[in-house]
């Protein structure tokens, strides 16, 4: 089992549209999450983290988290075609000494 | 916000010969940094953990001779692709966190990546 995992993709979704990328992680005791951005050809970007269970939301996007069921994901409300990259999950272990990256989630937005 | 300055953003080199890549944090000091490859339409894969003052540590399968890692200040990390090859051709970026403790704050701030191409 992989320690992150993500769907490959790619997930298509209409501009205007709500888009939903999930992400599971095998170790109990992570503390901290976080989502990253990466346009083809470029390096990622952090557009979001969070440590505690529920709801964290920044502009059209929410980061979910759910730690019982090793479960993390992201909400992209009105989706626009600049969103289409790929978006990756990261997990800081229980040691915390480095993030543990997902394959990614390749997201597709068609105007 | 905490900057990372990667140089250079693209270079291409003759087969045989060595490239160095510098990693710099402009506005903080980062005793961590991490080296990343990236092949085309693949996931980022850590090559090493680079810790100021002290030796890298090299992921399984990464060869420590090949791809030389120098953390000599806490803000300057350097990767050389020694005899390079067609196949070392990737894009490498670097990372950073602050100090022990920050990553669960912080995560990590990449540079902005290097795409070497060996001829």
């Amino acid at each position: 089992q992989k320690e992150v995992e993500q769907n490959s993709g790619p997930l298509s979704v209409p501009e205007g549209a709500i888009a939903s990328l999930n992400c599971t992680y095998s170790d109990r005791g992570s503390q901290s999450f976080f989502w990253y951005r990466q346009y083809s050809g470029k390096s990622p970007e952090l557009i979001m983290s969070i440590y505690s269970n529920g709801d964290k939301e920044d502009g059209r996007f929410t980061a979910q988290l759910n730690k019982a069921s090793q479960y993390v994901s992201l909400l992209i409300r009105d989706s626009q075609p600049s969103d289409s990259a790929t978006y990756l999950c990261a997990v800081s272990p229980r040691d915390g000494n480095k993030l543990v990256f997902g394959a990614g989630t390749i997201l597709r937005v068609k105007s | 916000g905490a900057v990372v300055s990667q140089h250079p953003s693209w270079v291409i080199c003759k087969s045989g010969t060595s490239v160095k890549i510098e990693c710099r944090s402009l506005d903080f000091q980062a005793t961590t940094m991490f080296w990343y490859r990236q092949f085309p339409k693949q996931s980022l894969m850590l090559m090493a953990t680079s810790n100021e003052g002290s030796k890298a540590t090299y992921e399984q399968g990464v060869e420590k001779d090949k791809f030389l890692i120098n953390h000599a200040s806490l803000t300057l990390s350097t990767l050389t692709v020694t005899s390079a090859h067609p196949e070392d051709s990737s894009f490498y970026i670097c990372s950073a966190r602050l100090g022990q403790g920050a990553i669960t704050r912080y995560g990590y701030t990449f540079g902005s990546g290097t795409r070497l191409t060996v001829v």
